[in-house]
């Protein structure tokens, strides 16, 4: 399995541009999940999907869109690309929230995505 | 808002010393403590995770402690390696909260040989 693959590695935007940010799994996953990673900090979850055809925004959702037609593919779009936006992005999937008693079911992480918005 | 946050930004330890990362929590009703290790240039990888139930696990080489009493999570590494140097990160995770996962700001381990 390849896992999660995101595409493309670095990109950078003028202002006001827009592009798609790809990112698929293999392992057949129900979860999937977009975060944002700004220098020196953690994650925050932008958007996320329990499953095609299911969406709902995260922590910092704004100035962003999603659409899950397929398990496998999970595109995050910038619109109006602005400076505020520039970070390292990573989609990440997992079978499903909770697994059983003791644990829950980890995420997977892609490499993730460098955008720079000049 | 409920956050998750770390006590020190850095951590310096000799190869083969044990290694402790804090982290502290505000959020008392998160489900699960996961602690995730991410190298230069990759994404977050899994480590560990604790039930909030449960005040110890144990993995391969590593420990996550809860109190949650000082609301307060470790994360030991016994015999610490080059490999381990990498940023590690907690997350905090509650069940209501749809799938998401909180994460703290990260603690930098750099392993001397």
């Amino acid at each position: 399995n390849a896992g999660v693959t995101q595409t493309p590695k670095f990109r950078i935007l003028k202002i006001g541009q827009s592009m798609t940010l790809q990112c698929t799994q293999d392992m057949n996953h129900n979860y999937m999940y977009w975060y944002r990673q700004d220098p020196g900090m953690g994650l925050k979850l932008i958007y996320y999907s329990v499953g095609a055809g299911i969406t709902d925004k995260g922590e910092v959702p704004n100035g962003y869109n999603v659409s899950r037609s397929t398990t496998e593919d999970f595109p995050l779009r910038l619109e109006l690309a602005a400076p505020s936006q520039t970070s390292v992005y990573f989609c990440a999937s997992s079978r499903d929230r909770i697994r059983g008693v003791s644990s829950y079911n980890e995420q997977f992480f892609g490499p993730g995505t460098r955008l720079t918005v000049l | 808002g409920e956050s998750v946050g770390l006590h020190l930004p850095t951590l310096s330890v000799q190869e083969g010393d044990n290694s402790i990362i804090n982290c502290a929590y505000s959020n008392s009703a998160s489900d699960y403590f996961i602690w995730y290790k991410q190298e230069s240039g990759k994404g977050p990888q899994f480590i560990i995770d604790i039930r909030s139930n449960m005040d110890k696990r144990q993995g391969q080489r590593v420990t996550v402690l809860l109190n949650k009493t000082v609301k307060h999570l470790s994360l030991q590494i016994a015999a610490t390696q080059p490999g381990d140097s990498a940023v590690y990160f907690c997350a905090e995770l509650q069940k209501t909260s749809g799938s998401r996962l909180t994460f703290g700001e990260g603690t930098q381990l750099t392993v001397n040989p």
